[in-house]
């Protein structure tokens, strides 16, 4: 089975900030992995998908990158409403998600 | 408006048995994969099954292969999972998720699109 390591577990950062996930498979995936933003008590919400494709309606201060085994999601200026957790998700071979990266506020 | 709405959660004793549904609106129920996918209390999202289109193939987390079945009924626009010999560790909200495919350079990537928002499931004595 694929194994997905997502670092950090949480971070705390500042409206404005750059913020940067990482997302690491246990083997080579090509580009298939996708990124999810969860908030509380509410369902999953895809924004990246085959590593670097925006989802429509997905604003483009989010940015996927990487290919094989290294994989990042970038927001370029963090927003209120991007106070969330992040799950990164290998869809290679099954399906298995990151367990997640919890951005809160500095 | 393309929706999942899932139902039939609710609390059940170690052993027992659940089955949910989730009822599709809005898009060709029949030409998507579906999966179900969970979340513990606190922890992380966990693939749980998937089922074809047609409700041919299945597949399942190792976690729950011999104890839940998924299903479907595209007359319904209805997918199901019947969920068997219960265990605390089963206790979750149950999201149903539309498989979903775009084509990058020629090359098909896959991705789960539309989410319900979700049925809780306890399992307790």
């Amino acid at each position: 089975d694929i194994q997905m390591t997502q670092s950090p577990s949480s971070l705390s950062a500042s409206v404005g900030d750059r913020v940067t996930i990482t997302c690491r498979a246990s083997q080579s995936i090509s580009s298939y992995l996708n990124w999810y933003q969860q908030k509380p008590g509410k369902a999953p919400k895809l924004l990246i998908y085959a590593a670097s494709s925006l989802q429509s309606g997905v604003l483009s201060r989010f940015r996927g990158s990487g290919f094989g085994t290294d994989f990042t999601l970038t927001i370029s200026s963090l927003q209120p409403e991007d106070f969330a957790t992040y799950y990164c998700q290998q869809s290679y071979s099954s399906w298995t998600f990151g367990h997640g990266t919890k951005v809160e506020i500095k | 408006e393309v929706q999942l709405v899932e139902s039939g959660g609710g609390l059940v004793q170690p052993g027992g048995s659940l089955r949910l549904s989730c009822a599709a609106s809005g898009f060709t129920f029949s030409t998507y994969a579906m999966s179900w996918v969970r979340q513990a209390p606190g922890k992380g999202l966990e693939w749980v099954s998937a089922i074809s289109g047609s409700g041919g193939s299945t597949y399942y987390a190792d976690s729950v292969k011999g104890r839940f079945t998924i299903s479907r009924d595209n007359s319904k626009n209805t997918l199901y999972l019947q969920m068997n010999s219960l265990r605390a560790e089963d206790t979750a909200v149950y999201y149903c998720a539309r498989h979903a495919e775009g084509a990058v350079a020629g090359i098909y990537y896959y991705y789960m699109d539309v989410w319900g928002k979700g049925t809780s499931v306890t399992v307790s004595s």
